[in-house]
């Protein structure tokens, strides 16, 4: 069974540094890989996804992340965090064929300090 | 496009009885899924639709089921309600491979 662990519960950064979420998963093969924001008392909006090819992908809101086969991971960053990117974010993964079910971690509250 | 809405946004409802979710999809978008996000389990796939068949389940007891009409709408109902019942439930439409959610139904048993 696919699994997701995202290690930090929650985080602290202050607002203009740089920000990494961590999020490993368990997968026999190269799965589908998303990441999530959610707002307090929201939805979850998409902020980028993987499936195959360039290992650096783009997302909205100038977040980026790297999938990393050798160490199961697809961890997200953006340079300079804004305050307005504090919220809840969530890795999920899903077996090819089958995105419309997903397996999210247990997201990382994000704080932004100014 | 409009987005995906649920109705209602909050509900509150006593132990035993059953609700009723009900989810409009992006309209074109044939796929719905819905989740249910609990603080202590986080986010769990209920069960998926596609052109009116339950297509994909997750580890849910019978008392969750749901339904999706002609036009993509599609309900979840949960029956014989427990406090544990108690969650955001979250619908998504997808369209490829991208799932794009609703503001969710704060549902509260009392």
């Amino acid at each position: 069974a696919q699994s997701v662990t995202q290690p930090d519960i929650h985080i602290t950064v202050s607002e203009g540094a740089s920000l990494e979420l961590r999020c490993n998963y368990s997968y026999g093969a190269t799965p589908y890989l998303f990441w999530y924001v959610q707002s307090p008392g929201q939805g979850l909006q998409l902020l980028l996804k993987y499936f195959s090819g360039d290992t650096l992908v783009q997302g909205i809101k100038g977040f980026e992340a790297e999938f990393k086969r050798s160490q199961s991971s697809f961890n997200l960053r953006k340079p300079s965090v804004h305050w307005s990117d504090a919220a809840e974010y969530f890795c999920a993964v899903g077996a090819p064929g089958t995105a419309s079910k997903l397996t999210f971690g247990t997201g990382t509250r994000l704080q932004v300090t100014l | 496009k409009a987005g995906v809405t649920q109705t209602p946004r909050y509900l509150i409802k006593t132990r035993g009885q059953q609700v009723t979710l009900s989810c409009s999809p992006i309209s074109g978008h044939r796929s719905v899924s819905w989740y249910q996000q609990t603080p202590g389990q986080g986010l769990q796939f209920l069960f998926e639709y596609f052109s009116e068949t339950q297509r994909n389940k997750g580890n849910f007891p019978g008392r969750f089921s749901g339904r999706q009409f002609s036009n993509s709408r599609s309900e979840m109902n949960v029956s014989t309600l427990e406090l544990g019942d108690s969650a955001l439930y979250l619908c998504a439409s997808t369209s490829g491979y991208e799932q794009y959610f609703g503001p969710g139904t704060r549902l509260t048993v009392t």
